[in-house]
């Protein structure tokens, strides 16, 4: 069955540094990943994607995930970290048979301090 | 596009009333899904419908929840009667079809039942 985890629920980082949200994820057929963005009383926003190609896909406000298909992983990064990038982000993966359907983690708290 | 629509934003009712929530998707998108969001059980996929015909409903927890769909540019969910364990942020979120998109979500309605 397809599922991705979230082994983190939170992640403090200093502004400046490089952030890692770490994601890993289990598929039977090929892995299409997502990261979602949520910011306080907002809806998730689509951040990047990853379906075939370039294993390191670049997507909006700087963030980057790198797919690693032999540690099953998807791990968002960002070099340098913002204090408002400090939101909850969620790692998603698309079901093998019903495309449409997708698994969310249970979300990683990111907290930057100026 | 205006995006994924929902309504009300906020939404505070007593127990046993009735209760609508609305949402409108993308314009195009063959894929609609309501999910519910709490701190204990982070993000739940309640039904999901595509071209307007409910897919799966495995996620809605009680006979006291029900969607529907009339048309490709509404759909409603309604709980009947309303317990205060139904006080959560539900999303509304809408897809093409194939899944390499990645979902488009509102920006939530914010129940409190008391």
């Amino acid at each position: 069955a397809q599922s991705v985890a979230q082994p983190e629920d939170q992640v403090n980082v200093a502004e400046g540094n490089p952030l890692t949200v770490k994601c890993t994820y289990s598929v039977s057929g090929n892995p299409y990943l997502f990261w979602y963005v949520q910011y306080p009383n907002r809806g998730l926003q689509f951040l990047l994607k990853y379906i075939t190609g370039d294993n390191l896909v670049k997507g909006s406000y700087g963030f980057e995930a790198e797919f690693n298909k032999s540690q099953t992983s998807f791990h968002l990064k960002k070099p340098s970290a913002l204090v408002s990038d400090s939101a909850l982000y969620f790692c998603a993966v698309r079901d093998d048979f019903n495309f449409n359907k997708f698994y969310f983690g249970s979300g990683t708290k990111l907290n930057v301090k100026p | 596009d205006a995006g994924v629509i929902q309504s009300p934003r906020h939404e505070v009712t007593e127990m046993g009333q009735e209760v609508t929530l609305r949402c409108k998707p993308i314009s195009g998108h063959d894929y609609l899904f309501w999910y519910r969001q709490t701190m204990m059980r982070g993000l739940e996929l309640l039904i999901y419908f595509n071209n307007n015909v409910p897919i799966d409903d495995s996620g809605m927890p009680e006979d006291r929840f029900s969607a529907k769909m009339p048309n490709a540019s509404f759909s409603t969910l309604k709980i009947q009667p309303s317990e205060p364990r139904d006080s959560a942020v539900y999303f509304c979120a809408s897809d093409r079809a194939g899944g390499a998109y990645g979902y488009t979500f509102g920006s939530g309605t914010r129940l409190t039942v008391v």
